[in-house]
């Protein structure tokens, strides 16, 4: 068990819709990444959040949005599903400090969205 | 941003070194590398990660090649467990992108 939660763990929606997806970082880490996994693509790294604010972007299409709030929670809100957005969303979290060290990320157990 | 280069898949017999290779040839001063896998149905969990200098812990060693365009990820006794995806990936600092590549496939043969 990393530490961090995400849910709901399964997700089916149909086209067009739109839907959240919500993780909890473990206890103390302020950075959040959101990343999608389908077949075809692998493992493409969407976005990343320390302590509220945007930090970078990777190919996050503009239907995607996310936001991390002041108790570190983040979401990932999908809009107007199409197919092709059926993936593993997994988020991570890893306790950044400073812009010039690396950090280890802890991967959450992941949302499987399935659009129809 | 500097890529990475890993096998698409390896075999090893359970109980023996496994060495999983990846190259980075354009590697910069500041890239770290990080090794993660990804267990079949489990999200990714980090390995090891090293600058300049082998680094060991429990899960396993990374050798790190003197130019530091190659380094080698070396699990001493691999066991049915280790059977996932590695994926090797290099990053500056904490706030570059994430560049996961399709990493490299690994069997144990019991």
């Amino acid at each position: 068990d990393s530490g961090v939660t995400q849910t709901p763990k399964h997700l089916i929606t149909a086209t067009g819709q739109r839907v959240t997806l919500r993780c909890s970082p473990r206890s103390g880490d302020l950075s959040v990444y959101w990343y999608q996994q389908s077949l075809d693509q692998g493992l493409q790294f969407l976005i990343q959040y320390y302590n509220g604010e945007e930090r970078a972007k990777g190919n996050i299409l503009e239907r995607f949005s996310a936001q991390q709030f002041p108790d570190l929670h983040s979401e990932l809100n999908l809009s107007s599903l199409e197919l092709g957005d059926s993936a593993l969303y997994f988020c991570a979290s890893s306790a950044v400090t400073t812009s010039g060290s690396t950090d280890t990320q802890y991967f959450g157990p992941g949302t499987r969205l399935t659009v129809l | 941003d500097a890529k990475t280069t890993q096998p698409n898949s390896m075999e090893s017999n359970e109980e023996e070194p496994v060495h999983l290779p990846c190259n980075h040839s354009t590697i910069s001063g500041t890239d770290y590398i990080h090794w993660y896998r990804q267990l079949p149905s489990q999200g990714p969990e980090y390995v090891i990660h090293g600058l300049t200098s082998n680094v060991n812990n429990r899960m396993a060693s990374l050798a790190i090649a003197e130019d530091r365009k190659s380094s080698t990820l070396i699990l001493h006794r691999a066991t049915l467990r280790d059977a996932a995806v590695y994926y090797c990936i290099l990053r500056k600092t904490s706030y570059d992108k994430v560049i996961f590549g399709p990493g490299t496939s690994l069997s144990v043969i019991p």
